[in-house]
This record gives C-alpha cells, sequence and structure tokens, in this order.
C-alpha cells in the first residue's frame, strides 16, 4: 500500500529495554522526521534525515538512535526506555529536492503509542 | 531562530459558528507557514500552507488562514464550524535552519471543541 505507515501501533515495554519503532514510506521521499507528542509539549522533533545515510538531532534526541541505510525506512531506537518516554511517536516524510524545500508539506504516520512502565 | 506561539490551548465554540484559531509566529527569514489537524487517534493531515504567494489561503473543508506579516500572525478561520472538525490543530513554521536544511517548528497545538 502507497503511503507512510508505522509499526508497532502500540508498544509497551519494562525501563531499561531496547525498543525500536520502524517507519517506511512508499513515496521516495528525501527527508523523514520522528517527533514525540506529548499533552502541552504539541509535536518535538527527535531527528531528522535528509537522505539515505544523513541524519541530523532535533529538538530532543538525548536517549534516541535513529539509522537510514534505505530512503523507505527510518527506524528510531530507544537504547534504554526510561518512563520519560513514553509518549506517542509520529513519523512523518516530505518530499524531494526540487520542491523548494521549506514549502513542503510533510505526511505523517498514524503513529505509534509507546508505554514505558 | 524561528518560533511559533498558539495563542490557546482550547476553543470552544457552538455548531454553525465562527472559528478563530490563533497562531503567531516570530521567524529570522521568509518562513513558510503551515495548519495541520489531527483527528483523535490519528496522525496529521495538512489543512493549508503559506508560501509567500497569496497572504490569504484557502485550505480544506472551508478553511481559511491570513498571513499578516505586520502583525507576525497566521489566524485559522471557518465561517461556520461543524461537528467534524473538533479536533486539534496545530500551526507549523518552516524556516532556515543550520546546515541548509529547514526544519518545521510545531506550536502546542490548540484543541477545537464544537458544541451541538
Amino acid at each position: 500500500d502507497a503511503g507512510i505507515t508505522q509499526s508497532p501501533r502500540y508498544k509497551i515495554t519494562e525501563t531499561g529495554r531496547q525498543v525500536t519503532l520502524m517507519c517506511h514510506q512508499t513515496w521516495s521521499h528525501s527527508y523523514m522526521f520522528w517527533y514525540r507528542q506529548d499533552l502541552g509539549h504539541g509535536l518535538r522533533l527527535i531527528y531528522y534525515s535528509a537522505a539515505a545515510d544523513i541524519t541530523d538531532k532535533g529538538e530532543v534526541p538525548d536517549g534516541y538512535v535513529v539509522s537510514r541505510s534505505k530512503t523507505e525506512n527510518f527506524p528510531l531506537t530507544l537504547e534504554s526506555a526510561t518512563r520519560s518516554q513514553t509518549s506517542v511517536y509520529f513519523c512523518a516524510s516530505s518530499e524531494s529536492p526540487g520542491v523548494v524545500w521549506r514549502e513542503a508539506e510533510q505526511y505523517f504516520g498514524p503513529g505509534t503509542r509507546l508505554t514505558v512502565t | 531562530a524561528q518560533s511559533v506561539t498558539q495563542l490557546d490551548s482550547h476553543v470552544s465554540v457552538s455548531e454553525g459558528t465562527p472559528v478563530l484559531l490563533r497562531c503567531n509566529y516570530s521567524s529570522s527569514y521568509s518562513p513558510s507557514l503551515f495548519w495541520y489537524v489531527q483527528h483523535p487517534n490519528k496522525g496529521l493531515q495538512l489543512l493549508l500552507k503559506y508560501t509567500s504567494a497569496a497572504t490569504l489561503v484557502k485550505g480544506i473543508n472551508g478553511f481559511e488562514a491570513e498571513f499578516k506579516k505586520s502583525e507576525t500572525s497566521f489566524h485559522l478561520t471557518k465561517p461556520s464550524a461543524h461537528m467534524s472538525d473538533a479536533a486539534e490543530y496545530f500551526c507549523v513554521v518552516s524556516d532556515h535552519a543550520s546546515g541548509g536544511s529547514y526544519i518545521p517548528t510545531f506550536g502546542r497545538g490548540t484543541s477545537l471543541i464544537v458544541h451541538p
């Protein structure tokens, strides 16, 4: 199916465990993003990627690791989960260069609700 | 540096009455501005965007927004609210970041409540 998908949709894990959230898009968009959404904070950028093998930190990167070996995939790993990382995580993608980048619409996945106990 | 402030965390209206969701931004360059909508337990969807063309921007579902540079505002309006408009709304500014990337910054969101 075309679009942007996230898996799993729901995850419960224990403090200290490693967990990986998956994101896959079928449009070959260059840019991909990971956000977390918490009540009262809106969406905060964790990491973004401008292309395969190019990633950069966002506003709240501590405790997270990303990789992007293929254009279509952008996994987010919590190396040692903490309760403060309980949140809803959204992946998004944007169109390729050639479009004026700052005008590019973001396309969002359905989100992953992560609970760390 | 860029920032965006959504002036109301909650807005409550009656069905059929006008909607006004307020957004102010700060930007060092000439920004692009967006409004996204998030219905409960869903991802975000673009409502409309401003990209330095017309200052009055029309979006989906009857929403529109006006870019006012002198007031650094980009308020979202709709003449007549519908029950299906009940959702969370995010104002977003996209500006130049270090390294040449344009990184979007989200406001904290405004929850629109529509009463029958």
